[in-house]
């Protein structure tokens, strides 16, 4: 069974700086482009970012609300991504979900980790 | 990148088929086969319901279908239920090698 269970969520302050991690399981990760996608209180669905496999050199690309302030890593030998978020303003405040790239869409989810960018 | 575009809501009565529309540009939803179709239930994840345009993964009903004309995409959702009322949102690859969301369309069930 696929599992993507995300972590490290929480307040921090404008400017402030905080790491998220996704946990998978149930597939074969080293193959797998991931994904981070964002959902505000009450608003859609925004893309994040992604970070394809290392066939694929391990490239990224960001959405241009978070370009330069957002990271995405991965560490293949723990079957973890890595959302590494700085220079954080308030309207970053999200649940965060990391997905998993299936053929061309995003087809397995976690259930989502709070980030509040708030003083 | 901007959003593409949905209608905010949808609303059918049970039995009854609905269309939400996912409207784009030459650059994401007219250029490629790469949209795709999720439902959000409130407080939950979303879930795949269509894939490249128009192919179902396992365990999807076959009431959800899709397609595409030039630059908008569409999900027809026949016989429609109680458990289809929740949020729809498309996606599309971009020419940037990035992706976007819709807007979201709120299905409700009279």
């Amino acid at each position: 069974e696929v599992q993507l269970v995300e972590s490290g969520g929480g307040l921090v302050q404008p400017g402030g700086s905080l790491k998220l991690s996704c946990a998978a399981s149930g597939f074969t990760f080293s193959g797998s482009a991931m994904h981070w996608v964002r959902q505000a209180s009450g608003k859609g669905l925004e893309w994040v970012g992604r970070i394809r496999s290392k066939a694929n050199s391990y490239a990224t690309a960001y959405a241009a609300s978070v370009k330069g302030r957002f990271t995405i890593s991965r560490d293949d030998s723990k079957n973890t991504a890595y959302l590494q978020m700085n220079s954080l303003k308030t309207e970053d405040t999200a649940v965060y979900y990391c997905t998993r790239h299936g053929g061309d869409e995003f087809d397995y989810w976690g259930q989502g980790t709070l980030v509040t960018v708030s003083s | 990148q901007s959003a593409l575009t949905q209608p905010a809501s949808v609303s059918g009565s049970p039995g009854q088929s609905i269309t939400i529309s996912c409207t784009g540009t030459s650059s994401d939803v007219g250029g490629y086969n790469y949209v795709s179709w999720y439902q959000q239930h409130p407080g939950k994840a979303p879930k795949l319901m269509i894939y490249e345009v128009s192919n179902r993964p396992s365990g999807v009903s076959n009431r959800f279908s899709g397609s595409k004309s030039g630059n908008t995409a569409s999900l027809t959702i026949s016989g429609l239920q109680a458990e289809d009322e929740a949020d729809y949102y498309c996606s599309s690859y971009t020419s940037s090698s990035t992706r976007v969301f819709g807007t979201g369309t709120k299905v409700t069930v009279l």
